[in-house]
């Protein structure tokens, strides 16, 4: 079946550490973006990036990387620069070609930073 | 800058009862507009979407969102509600600039059916 994949589903880090979220899909879609969620404030945009090689800054990039070497793949680090990283983030992907622009999500990561 | 606002931010229901979850989007050209439904924990699941054509759209588990231009809103409802049908409901808009699409997504309302 296909779709997307995010691993860990919780993580733990030590203040100080950076962190590596991952996400894969196997849809094909061109298209993948990093969100990040807290209580009562929705979906906020960190990076997302439309082709392989090219990745463009969202609403809340300070404090995160993320790097696009293959179209199945973009990770999210999260560095020790990131002032409050302890939050849900969701990895989407969408298709974009055929003119929809629908995205499809993966179960999310938890991360907590003590 | 598109923005989309849920002025719900939790509503309670009866089991069985209908059910209408508002949302209002701001952007200058026609829109694409998306419902999306988030379980506890989990990612979020496409409901319905609109991109031009017959404003009444239906989706997935007997959902239905209506566009209305005149209003910027594109409210979310369904005739009775089932318990399954507690979670987190979002709103979002799909606007393009420089060869860019970008989704904003509202704040959310959550919905608690009760017995």
């Amino acid at each position: 079946d296909g779709g997307i994949t995010q691993s860990p589903k919780y993580l733990f880090r030590k203040e100080g550490q950076n962190v590596t979220l991952s996400c894969e899909q196997n849809l094909n879609h061109d298209a993948m973006y990093w969100y990040r969620q807290d209580p009562g404030q929705g979906l906020r945009l960190i990076y997302y990036s439309q082709i392989v090689n090219d990745f463009q800054k969202g609403d809340i990039a300070e404090g995160y990387s993320v790097s696009r070497e293959k179209k199945e793949s973009f990770p999210l680090t999260v560095t020790s620069a990131q002032k409050n990283p302890t939050a849900f983030y969701l990895c989407a992907s969408s298709i974009d070609r055929d003119g929809t622009y629908e995205q499809y999500f993966g179960p999310g990561t938890r991360l907590t930073v003590t | 800058a598109q923005s989309v606002t849920q002025p719900d931010i939790h509503i309670t229901v009866s089991e069985g009862a209908s059910l209408e979850l508002r949302c209002n989007y701001s952007y200058g050209a026609t829109p694409y507009l998306f419902w999306y439904v988030q379980s506890p924990g989990q990612g979020l699941q496409l409901l319905l979407k609109y991109f031009s054509g017959d404003t009444l759209v239906q989706g997935i588990k007997g959902f239905e969102a209506e566009f209305k231009r005149s209003q910027s809103s594109f409210n979310l409802r369904k005739p009775s509600v089932h318990w399954s049908d507690a979670a987190e409901y979002f709103c979002a808009v799909v606007a393009f600039s420089g060869g860019y699409q970008k989704v904003t997504f509202g704040t959310g309302t959550k919905l608690q059916v009760i017995p």
